[in-house]
């Protein structure tokens, strides 16, 4: 059973227009949602994470929205750039005492054209 | 700047070979993971241990075991390599639990021939 599900599967934007992943869960526990940047040749690395006690984080042209009554959050990338093109994964954990696992979804490929 | 090193970028090896993949962290983390990463099935955690010597299935352990003799170093071991565990392998480590920050390490690309 997935528990992170993630969509599209493949996004394409033109320079400078918006990239927007989404991303639905199902556990209610779940209480910390990352995401990681993939570039090719290299592991995945955070980009942005963030807590359900807020419904929107941002970090330069990096947004997270968080809907907790619907469970999803999505990534918003403003003035897309050709430097962006990555894959995304989206991700949910609980952190409680003797939790270590993320669980991820299946990553979205972003390649943004000139 | 901190590290995840994996020993090899890229493997080649016969079927029913005994594969190790080996990984260190230069950050004195507690938790450290094996990941198996497939196009359209993104990050499937294998194994995970977050004590020396202690280890956890994740959830796609059959075909596979562990081993964690040093805090640093984190091993994955393919008992007897089958084509379908051709992949990418990425080991990942963090200092705490669920809701911190996973470091990871550039990828192993396996090939089963």
């Amino acid at each position: 059973q997935q528990q992170v599900k993630q969509s599209p599967q493949s996004l394409i934007v033109q320079k400078g227009g918006i990239s927007i992943i989404n991303c639905a869960y199902e556990n209610t526990a779940f209480d910390y949602f990352p995401w990681y940047q993939q570039f090719p040749g290299k592991g995945p690395a955070l980009l942005i994470a963030i807590r359900p006690d807020v419904s929107e984080k941002k970090e330069g042209r990096f947004t997270i929205s968080f809907n907790k009554s619907a469970k999803q959050f999505s990534l918003h990338i403003m003035d897309s750039q050709p430097g962006d093109s990555a894959t995304y994964f989206c991700a949910a954990s609980w952190s409680g005492a003797g939790s270590y696992q993320l669980t991820f979804g299946k990553g979205t490929k972003l390649s943004v054209i000139p | 700047d901190v590290k995840v090193t994996q020993s090899s970028r890229y493997l080649v090896k016969r079927t029913g070979e005994k594969v190790f993949l080996e990984c260190v962290q230069d950050m004195d983390h507690e938790n450290m993971f094996w990941y198996r990463q497939d196009p359209g099935l993104g990050l499937r955690l294998i194994y995970f241990s977050y004590d020396v010597k202690m280890k956890e299935k994740g959830d796609i352990p059959e075909g596979y075991s562990v081993s964690r003799e040093k805090k640093e170093r984190f091993s994955l071991i393919l008992e007897s390599a089958s084509t379908n565990q051709t992949s990418m392998y990425l080991c990942a480590s963090t200092t705490g639990g669920g809701g911190e920050k996973l470091f990871f390490g550039s990828g192993t690309q396996l090939s089963v021939l």
